[in-house]
């Protein structure tokens, strides 16, 4: 079992459509939670850091159920330049910070 | 400072041949990690330093991958007896360890290679 899983879509939206990926980890002792963004052929670029209360960054918001070691992300109104690959991310300390990334999922927002 | 540097950023080389990458962190980032990305997959961990200590190393880093921090600045990965397994994106990103960005890690444009 990977330790991070994404489903990779790719989920076609149009315009203006609220879309939402979730993710699943397997370490529970996992420290802290991302999400990070990557553009074709570039490199991936923190979107927002993932707290337990849950948080909002726009038309981004980001929750985690640690009970059920799961991760969302929500995205609202989408953009045509929301197209990209959304990175699960989790951070475990188990004698050495280790950074997992899932293999993301692939979003391509349609006119 | 201008981020994460990596270089070079496109290698070319023939099954054998010996393959050294560098990456300069941000400057007062004392974390640094590498991973590899191909199509279509996530960055998959290679290993990561604090400071010139190597901390972690993945278990799906063949003896043929070597990392080094030796000043606890710079980076260099090297592969020898290169494959065409080894044909991937090398990615460099670094993190500090305090303040609000702890944890945070930033990529440099990474290094292509080509295994012939």
């Amino acid at each position: 079992r990977k330790e991070v899983e994404q489903d990779p879509g790719p989920f076609n939206v149009p315009e203006g459509a609220t879309v939402a990926f979730n993710c699943t980890y397997s370490n529970s002792a996992s420290q802290s939670f991302f999400w990070y963004r990557q553009d074709c052929r570039k490199e991936p670029k923190l979107l927002m850091s993932v707290y337990s209360s849950g948080n909002e960054d726009g038309r981004f918001t980001a929750q985690l159920n640690r009970a059920s070691q799961y991760i969302s992300l929500l995205i609202r109104d989408s953009k045509l330049s929301d197209s990209a690959t959304y990175l699960c991310v989790v951070l475990s300390n188990t004698g050495g910070f280790k950074t997992i990334f899932g293999a993301g999922t692939r979003l391509f927002v349609k006119a | 400072d201008t981020g994460v540097s990596q270089d070079p950023r496109h290698k070319i080389t023939k099954r054998g041949q010996n393959v050294t990458f560098r990456c300069d962190p941000i400057s007062e980032h004392n974390r640094l990690y590498w991973y590899r990305q191909t199509l279509g997959q996530g960055p998959e961990f290679l290993t990561y330093f604090q400071n010139e200590a190597q901390l972690e190393k993945s278990r799906l880093l063949s003896d043929r991958f070597s990392a080094e921090r030796p000043k606890g600045s710079f980076s260099t990965l090297e592969i020898q007896r290169t494959e065409q397994g080894d044909s991937a994106m090398y990615l460099c990103a670094s993190s500090p360890t305090t303040n609000s960005g702890a944890n945070v890690l930033t990529f440099g444009a990474g290094s292509r290679l080509t295994v012939l």
